[in-house]
C-alpha cells in the first residue's frame, strides 16, 4: 500500500538560510499534519491542513509557513533557520473525518549548521 | 506542555517476556493511538482505539481505551528482539478544527544485556 512520501529525507543548511520540505499524502487522504521531533523528544504538532485550508495551528514559529496544494501535497517553508530548528520533521496524512487515523511519513532530518 | 504521561520511560525486555506500558492524562481524549518508532524513522501505527472501554489486538499487541477516556495501555506478549524501539501513545481531542495528535513522552524498549 502507498505510504506518505517526504522529501528530501536529509537536509543540511546554514543558519539564516531557507528550507522547503515536501509531503505527499497517501492517495485519497485530504488532511496533512506537520510535526517536529527534537532529539529524544516526542513529536510536537506544528500545523495541519484539510482540503487545502489551514485547519489547526500548533507551536509553529512565525518564520515557518506551510500550505496544501490542489493535489493535496503540502510544503513546509522554513526561513531564517536557527540552530534549534535542527530536528526530524514528519508529515502525517489522514482522511478528514473526525478520529481518522494519522499515518506518518519517514521524515526529513534537518541539520542547521 | 505535555498532556499525556507515559510510563515507564524505558524498560528492558528478555525474549519471551510480556511487556506493558500505559498513558494517562488529566484530559479526555476521543481517540487513542499507539505508534512504534525506530531510530531516524517515522512512527508506525500499531493500534487505533476509538471507543471508551474498547480492547483491540493486533497480533501479539493488545491495547485498551480506558473507560474514563483518560488513559490507555499497550501490552506486548512474548516479546521478540524486533520489539525493541520507542513506543508512543497519542491522543486526539475532537474539536471543530483539526485533529492534532498529542503524544506521550515515549517508552524506550531495550533488550536485556
Amino acid at each position: 500500500a502507498a505510504g506518505v512520501i517526504q522529501s528530501p529525507r536529509h537536509l543540511i543548511k546554514e543558519k539564516r538560510e531557507t528550507a522547503t520540505l515536501k509531503c505527499y499524502p497517501i492517495p485519497r487522504h485530504d488532511t496533512v499534519y506537520w510535526y517536529q521531533q527534537g532529539p529524544g523528544q516526542d513529536p510536537q504538532f506544528l500545523i495541519s491542513f484539510y482540503e487545502k485550508m489551514q485547519s489547526d495551528k500548533g507551536s509553529i514559529p512565525d518564520r515557518f509557513s506551510a500550505q496544501q496544494f490542489s493535489d493535496y501535497h503540502s510544503e513546509l517553508n522554513m526561513s531564517s533557520l536557527e540552530l534549534g530548528d535542527s530536528a526530524l520533521y514528519f508529515c502525517a496524512s489522514s482522511l478528514g473525518t473526525p478520529r481518522e487515523t494519522q499515518y506518518f511519513g519517514p521524515g526529513t532530518r534537518l541539520l542547521v549548521l | 506542555g505535555q498532556q499525556l504521561n507515559q510510563s515507564p520511560q524505558s524498560m528492558f525486555i528478555q525474549e519471551g517476556e510480556d511487556v506493558s506500558m500505559n498513558c494517562t492524562s488529566s484530559s479526555i481524549f476521543n481517540t487513542w493511538l499507539w505508534y512504534k518508532q525506530d531510530p531516524g524513522e517515522g512512527p508506525v501505527l500499531l493500534i487505533a482505539l476509538y471507543k471508551a472501554g474498547e480492547l483491540t489486538s493486533n497480533g501479539r499487541l493488545t491495547a485498551q481505551f480506558g473507560t474514563t477516556r483518560k488513559d490507555s495501555f499497550l501490552n506486548i506478549s512474548a516479546s521478540i528482539p524486533s520489539d525493541v524501539g520507542i513506543y508512543f501513545c497519542a491522543g486526539i481531542m475532537i474539536k471543530a478544527a483539526g485533529n492534532k495528535l498529542t503524544f506521550g513522552g515515549g517508552t524506550r524498549v531495550l533488550v536485556k544485556p
